[in-house]
């Protein structure tokens, strides 16, 4: 299957403790983006990575949350402190490269977050 | 601020007939346009796409049309079938960061056999 793999598809954390989300882009993907969706929303974007950088984390909490894309690897998301307002389901997506193209992007089936 | 509105939560059709999604946005500066399909526990799956240069783009039993003076899209998929029952969300990006797709609440459609 070479869809975007997302892992885990459950997490359940007490607040105050750390969250890892983890996204391997498509094969031949080399851009990634996370989004969140709170219950009866749509989703919302939160950043987008290339390889060993942030591009746009202009939709990221400016505190406890971060991102990266290492050279090898999946992408993190990482939520440090975990609140309940965190609960959500959490989507990865990836496109190829394509700069000046638009290029539709490819979701994964989401980690949800539950925090107690 | 929501700049994607999608008005009907939900969307009951008859088998066969005609299903049409309905999107409204209010970024003049969003110019690629996309629908996704999304079942329960899953991540929205890609289905059409249109830029902002076009007003109609059709794949197989899907079609999308771009009013852009009304600021408006929709979704027409016929004939309609069972296994379309899904929500739908539209999603716009803006031109200069077409990443940053802006996404709607969602239609739920359901196909009655």
């Amino acid at each position: 299957n070479a869809g975007v793999m997302q892992n885990p598809r459950h997490l359940v954390r007490r607040r105050g403790q750390e969250a890892r989300l983890r996204c391997s882009p498509m094969k031949g993907h080399s851009h990634v983006y996370w989004y969140r969706q709170l219950p009866e929303e749509g989703l919302k974007f939160m950043v987008y990575l290339q390889k060993e950088n942030i591009i746009d984390e202009s939709g990221m909490p400016k505190e406890r949350f971060s991102a990266e894309f290492p050279k090898e690897g999946p992408s993190i998301l990482r939520i440090q402190q975990v609140v309940r307002g965190d609960s959500a389901a959490y989507f990865c997506a990836s496109s190829p490269p394509g700069r000046g193209s638009n290029q539709p992007q490819h979701f994964g089936d989401g980690t949800r977050l539950s925090i107690l | 601020d929501q700049q994607v509105k999608q008005n009907s939560p939900s969307l009951s059709v008859q088998e066969g007939r005609i299903s049409i999604l309905n999107c409204d946005y209010t970024n003049s500066m969003f110019d690629y346009f996309l629908w996704y399909k999304k079942y329960p526990a899953e991540g929205p799956t890609f289905l059409i796409s249109i830029s902002s240069i076009k007003d109609k783009n059709e794949d197989g039993r899907f079609t999308v049309f771009l009013n852009k003076s009304a600021k408006h899209l929709s979704l027409h998929i016929v004939p309609s079938q069972p296994g379309d029952s899904a929500v739908y969300f539209c999603a716009a990006s803006p031109g200069g960061s077409n990443y940053k797709l802006t996404f709607g609440k969602g239609t739920l459609l359901t196909v009655n056999p």
